[in-house]
């Protein structure tokens, strides 16, 4: 069985930074494109960033691009999202999701993130 | 960016009827759209890939059609559990996500 677990969420001032982290399990981790996907309050989904299958290749939406840092370790199965110079409008629950061809395919449970001061 | 428009926001239907959700995307998208379904509290779960192919574990209930920039998601004899929020997301392109149709127990 498929499970994510994403941990590291919480309250962070503008212009602050957090790390979020998600602990795959019941799949091979390194053989799946992995992404992470934002939903904001009220709001539908929106895709943030994600890796290759191949795991050598990132992808960003346009409003993290040099805020945002998607990482993976395969020896302990964890996809990490480093932000940066966090805005009031990055507030939202993050959820990794195992992809294929941008399909999401399975989620995790989430971890909220609230940038307000 | 390809823009998803969902409608209507919110479709009020009666358990055991049927429900049809529309979804419209700026350009066309082949036939690469996929459909997913959140309840509160929960992460979406995928139900559709390829306009019309149903995920893993989806029941008959639910099926996709259309191709190009109009899709529609139908789901048969409403239950309680299928009142939910359900967004469409095209994969032609980077990802982008509709903003979603609520589905209400009439």
């Amino acid at each position: 069985e498929v499970q994510l677990l994403e941990s590291g969420g919480g309250l962070v001032q503008p212009g602050g930074s957090l790390r979020i982290s998600c602990a795959a399990s019941g799949f091979a981790f390194n053989s799946y494109a992995m992404s992470w996907v934002r939903q904001a309050p009220g709001k539908g989904p929106e895709w943030v960033s994600g890796f290759n299958i191949a795991g050598d290749r990132t992808y960003y939406t346009d409003s993290v691009k040099g805020r945002f840092t998607i990482s993976r370790d395969t020896s302990s199965d964890t996809l990490y999202l480093q932000m940066h110079s966090l805005r009031a409008e990055d507030t939202a629950v993050y959820y990794c999701a195992v992809s294929s061809g941008w399909i999401f395919d399975y989620w995790g449970q989430g971890t909220l993130v609230t940038v307000s001061s | 960016e390809i823009v998803m428009t969902q409608s209507p926001a919110t479709l009020s239907v009666s358990p055991g009827e049927r429900a049809t959700l529309s979804c419209r995307a700026s350009q066309s998208l082949t036939s690469n759209l996929a459909w997913y379904q959140q309840k509160p509290g929960q992460a979406p779960r995928l139900l559709i890939y390829g306009a019309s192919t149903r995920a893993t574990g989806i029941p008959a209930k639910f099926s996709g059609s259309g191709s190009g920039t109009e899709f529609t998601l139908t789901i048969s004899s409403l239950q309680s559990e299928d009142f939910a929020v359900y967004y469409c997301q095209q994969y032609n392109n980077w990802p982008t996500f509709g903003q979603g149709t609520k589905l209400e127990i009439k």
